[in-house]
C-alpha cells in the first residue's frame, strides 16, 4: 500500500523552509527520499533505516519516526534549486531486507521562488 | 548522467505494433528495475531483476515483457498496447545489500499509445 504524502504542494520564497510528511499505514523497514526536477529523472536524496534515525544533506535533512510510522523531510533556508517533486518510498517490515518492493507516495510538489 | 542510459527517449506507437524499451547500466550494479510513471500518479514498481532473474512481477500485463541478458542491460518489449499504456517509463539500477539501496534512474522513455 503506497505511503501517503502531505502537502501535495507547496510555494516558497527563498530562504523559506518546509516539512514534507511521509505517512504508511504499515510498519516501515526503511524510508527513502527521491527528487525530480521536470523532465529529469528522480534523484536520490537519502535512505532512513531506523526508528528514530535522522539525516542531513546539505540544508535537506529527514527524520523517521518508526512508531508513528512515518519520516519527514526538512527543506531550511531554501534555495531556487530546491524546486521540484518530492517522493517518498517505503520499504515494510513484512517485507524488509531482501523485498525489492518499494512503493511511492504521489509526490509533494515544491516551486521556489525568488 | 546517472550511469542509467534509456533509450528512446521518446516513443510513438499504434496499438498494434511491437516496439522495445532499452536500458543500459555503468554502474556494476547486482538489480534493474522498469518504474511506470503516471501522470498524477505514484510512481509504480513493474519488473525487478536481481543477478539477471527476475525476483518482482507487479500483476504487469503481459502486454508488457522484460527481458535481462546480462547484469547490465533491461528490456521492456511492448505489444499491442492501450491508450491508457501511455506514461513515462523508467529504467533503475540499485546495488543491494539488504535494503533495496539507493535508486539511481535513467531520464526515462515517453511512450504515446495511438
Amino acid at each position: 500500500q503506497q505511503p501517503v504524502q502531505s502537502p501535495q504542494a507547496v510555494i516558497l520564497r527563498e530562504g523559506e523552509d518546509a516539512v514534507i510528511n511521509c505517512s504508511s499505514s504499515k510498519a516501515l523497514y526503511s524510508v527513502h527520499w527521491y527528487r525530480q526536477k521536470h523532465g529529469e529523472a528522480p534523484v536520490f536524496l537519502m535512505i532512513l533505516l531506523k526508528g528514530g534515525e535522522q539525516k542531513g544533506h546539505e540544508k535537506i535533512s529527514a527524520s523517521f519516526n518508526e512508531k508513528k510510522q512515518q519520516s519527514s523531510l526538512y527543506l531550511t533556508a531554501s534555495q531556487l534549486s530546491y524546486s521540484g517533486t518530492y517522493f517518498c518510498g517505503t520499504l515494510g517490515r513484512d517485507s524488509g531486507a531482501g523485498s525489492y518492493q518499494l512503493t511511492f507516495g504521489k509526490g509533494t510538489k515544491l516551486s521556489v521562488i525568488p | 548522467e546517472t550511469g542509467v542510459t534509456q533509450t528512446p527517449r521518446h516513443l510513438v506507437m499504434g496499438m498494434t505494433n511491437k516496439k522495445s524499451l532499452k536500458c543500459e547500466q555503468h554502474l556494476g550494479h547486482n538489480a534493474m528495475y522498469w518504474y511506470k510513471q503516471s501522470a498524477k500518479k505514484p510512481l509504480e514498481l513493474m519488473f525487478v531483476y536481481s543477478l539477471e532473474e527476475r525476483v518482482e512481477n507487479n500483476s504487469v500485463p503481459s502486454r508488457f515483457s522484460p527481458e535481462c541478458p546480462n547484469s547490465s542491460h533491461l528490456f521492456l518489449h511492448l505489444h499491442t498496447l492501450q491508450p491508457e499504456d501511455s506514461a513515462l517509463y523508467l529504467c533503475a539500477s540499485s546495488q543491494v545489500t539488504g535494503d533495496t539501496g539507493e535508486l539511481f534512474f535513467g531520464e526515462g522513455s515517453r511512450l504515446t499509445v495511438l
